[in-house]
């Protein structure tokens, strides 16, 4: 089975600094997706960003980027002059055909 | 925020209640998920449907029973609750619940079982 780790459950930072947030996962798969939600206070959860297993570039939208290191099954976030919005739960998320797992989730607050 | 809406948003039920959660999308996909999300767990994949047909159970208790009428609703029918079965119920939709798919969820239904 896959199972999916974040190993820190809260973290914070600086208004306009950058900080990453880590995820490793188990798989004996080779192709596979990653995703990276956000889920913000009292509301609904949205996609960050997503990498498929396949691709040795990491991906990148905006402030947002991953660090993908498929050897090591390590899939970590970098948030770039991190806003005060950026302020809630991220979740890393495994995906093999229809079976998505999930992490415990990073609690991130923005501090202005 | 709208593609996928969930009702009710709160719902408090005793454990003899019997009631029922929607799911919606407008996103014309073909895939449907349900999940639950517990206070420090992760979230928890209970069905999967896929063109109406449900492709995944991952060992849900029977007292929670999906419905999937069309590609677009979804329902989770709840009876005889017990109170750890409270959570917040996450509904999500994919296009067509492939490898490529990425997954769109609704703000979900916060469950409080008494």
């Amino acid at each position: 089975a896959q199972t999916v780790t974040q190993s820190q459950p809260e973290m914070s930072v600086q208004e306009a600094e950058t900080v990453t947030l880590s995820c490793t996962y188990d798989t004996s798969e080779n192709n596979y997706y990653l995703f990276w939600y956000k889920q913000p206070p009292s509301r609904q959860m949205i996609l960050v960003i997503r990498q498929e297993a396949y691709k040795q570039q990491n991906a990148t939208e905006n402030r947002f980027s991953v660090n993908f290191q498929k050897a090591a099954k390590s899939f970590s976030l970098k948030i770039s002059d991190s806003q005060l919005g950026d302020t809630a739960m991220y979740f890393c998320a495994f995906m093999k055909r229809i079976d998505m797992r999930f992490g415990a989730g990073t609690r991130l607050t923005v501090k202005p | 925020e709208t593609g996928v809406t969930q009702t009710p948003r709160h719902l408090v039920m005793g454990m003899t209640n019997k009631k029922s959660l929607k799911c919606e999308q407008h996103l014309g996909h073909n895939a449907m998920y349900w999940y639950k999300q517990s206070a420090k767990k992760p979230l928890e994949l209970m069905f999967v449907y896929n063109f109406k047909e449900q492709t995944e159970n991952n060992s849900v208790p029977s007292r929670f029973s999906p419905e999937c009428p069309n590609s677009s609703h979804l329902f989770l029918h709840l009876h005889t609750l017990q109170p750890e079965d409270s959570a917040l119920y996450l509904c999500a939709s994919s296009h067509e619940g492939g490898l490529t798919d990425t997954q769109y969820f609704g703000p979900g239904t916060r469950l409080t079982v008494l």
